[in-house]
């Protein structure tokens, strides 16, 4: 069973950084792409970085690229999210979540396991 | 970019049929996903590629698209179906891959 548990969130000050966790478990995590997607209190969501199984290549949503960055480790079945220069607009849920492979292994664009989500807090 | 238009809100009665529509501007065909979030849970994908049902899905959810409007049907509805419900397609390109829809509240009356 795929499981991926978020951690590291919490209060951060405006300008502060966070870094944030996510263990997965019950797959092959090299073998595929992970994202963090977050969602402000009451909002949507809102896609926020994608890192690809081997961690060769990153992405990031215009609103934290710069900012935010994403990264992998494969021998410890982690992913992470360094977040720095924080404001107000960050403060959300952030989701890990795994994108599955076609049959070739080609990464595909939509999310099939999400984790529980942190929350991220940023105070003026 | 792709701009993904659902209702604010949905409301249905037990056992009736819940449609929730997903406009898609930027005429083409885009194959649609659909995630359902209760209060408090983590997204949950429950149709991909328009029609397809992760295990673990009823059948009483389905999905279907005409291009420009993709609709997610909940028949049989039940009182554990009350949940928002996001849309999501790829935003054709590395730098926009997931473009989520604004989302709909399904009310179960």
């Amino acid at each position: 069973e795929v499981q991926l548990v978020e951690s590291g969130g919490g209060l951060a000050q405006r300008g502060g950084s966070l870094r944030l966790f996510c263990a997965a478990s019950g797959f092959n995590f090299g073998r595929y792409a992970m994202s963090w997607v977050r969602q402000a209190p009451g909002k949507g969501l809102e896609w926020v970085s994608r890192v690809s199984g081997s961690g060769a290549n990153t992405y990031y949503a215009d609103a934290v690229r710069g900012r935010f960055t994403i990264s992998r480790d494969n021998s410890k079945n982690t992913l992470y999210l360094q977040m720095s220069g924080l404001g107000a607009e960050d403060t959300a849920f952030y989701y890990c979540a795994k994108s599955p492979n076609d049959p070739s292994g080609y990464h595909l664009y939509y999310l099939d396991s999400w984790g529980q989500g942190t929350l991220v807090t940023v105070s003026a | 970019s792709y701009v993904l238009t659902q209702p604010p809100s949905v409301s249905v009665a037990p056992g009736e049929t819940a449609r929730i529509t997903c406009g898609i501007n930027n005429s083409g065909s885009k194959s649609v996903h659909w995630y359902q979030q209760k209060p408090g849970q983590a997204p949950v994908l429950v149709i991909y590629y328009d029609t397809d049902r992760p295990s673990g899905t009823p059948e009483r959810f389905s999905g279907s698209n005409s291009g420009n409007t993709a609709t997610l049907t909940i028949t049989r509805v039940e009182a554990g179906d009350e949940a928002d419900y996001y849309c999501q397609v790829w935003g054709s390109s590395s730098d926009h891959p997931y473009v989520f829809g604004t989302g709909t509240k399904v009310t179960v009356l």
